[in-house]
């Protein structure tokens, strides 16, 4: 059975440091997927890794993945208050037809001032 | 495009009553899941469709509850009866089979049973 965890479980940051988020995962995967939610809201599409040593980058946030480690991290880079929100990892098995997914349980981000 | 439609976007029912969430797929996209959210279990796949077709329904928690897809447009998950426990916010995704797979998600029907 494939398992995710994410660490933190909840990130308190100050505005204008870096932070990082962490995934690992117990069996070999192809695929990564970063999401976020915002309060009250659906889950919003941020990454997707593909291969061992991809990286993306957008604005503040740098996802990375290394399928040999198992791990991707979430790099927050001077963190500002509207990067408040959770944020998801999703893995997919290695072999699965399909994209059935399974979620990391979230780290809960808030930027304070 | 709308992105994926949810109905509706929340719901209030007693328990033992019967309870019909729907869900319409970003257009083009052949495949479909069923998300259940709480505190408690995080983020469950519940069941997933491929051109209509139930892939793979090992997350439904119970005989209670039902998924159909009757065609390529459209997705329902019914619960009967439903229970206090089944108070969630129930997400319905869909994605495209491409390299990318990346899935689309709606934005959700909350569920209360009291």
């Amino acid at each position: 059975e494939l398992k995710v965890e994410q660490n933190p479980l909840f990130l308190s940051m100050q505005e204008g440091k870096n932070y990082t988020i962490y995934c690992n995962y117990s069996t070999t995967s192809d695929r990564l997927y970063w999401y976020r939610q915002d309060p009250g809201k659906s889950l919003e599409s941020l990454f997707v890794l593909l291969s061992n040593g991809a990286v993306k980058q957008e604005g503040r946030l740098m996802a990375s993945l290394d399928t040999k480690a198992r791990l991707s991290t979430l790099h927050i880079t001077a963190a500002v208050h509207d990067l408040s929100a959770t944020y998801f990892c999703a893995v997919r098995i290695l072999g699965t037809a399909g994209n059935k997914l399974t979620f990391g349980g979230g780290t809960r981000v808030l930027v304070k001032p | 495009d709308a992105g994926v439609i949810q109905s509706p976007r929340h719901e209030v029912t007693e328990m033992g009553q019967e309870v019909t969430l729907r869900c319409k797929p970003i257009s083009g996209h052949d495949y479909l899941f069923w998300y259940r959210q709480t505190m408690m279990r995080g983020l469950e796949l519940l069941i997933y469709f491929n051109n209509n077709v139930p892939i793979d329904d090992s997350g439904m928690p119970e005989d209670r509850f039902s998924a159909k897809m009757p065609n390529a447009s459209f997705s329902t998950l019914k619960i009967q009866p439903s229970e206090p426990r089944d108070s969630a916010v129930y997400f319905c995704a869909s994605s495209f089979r491409d390299r990318v797979f990346e899935q689309y998600f709606g934005p959700g029907t909350r569920l209360t049973v009291t």
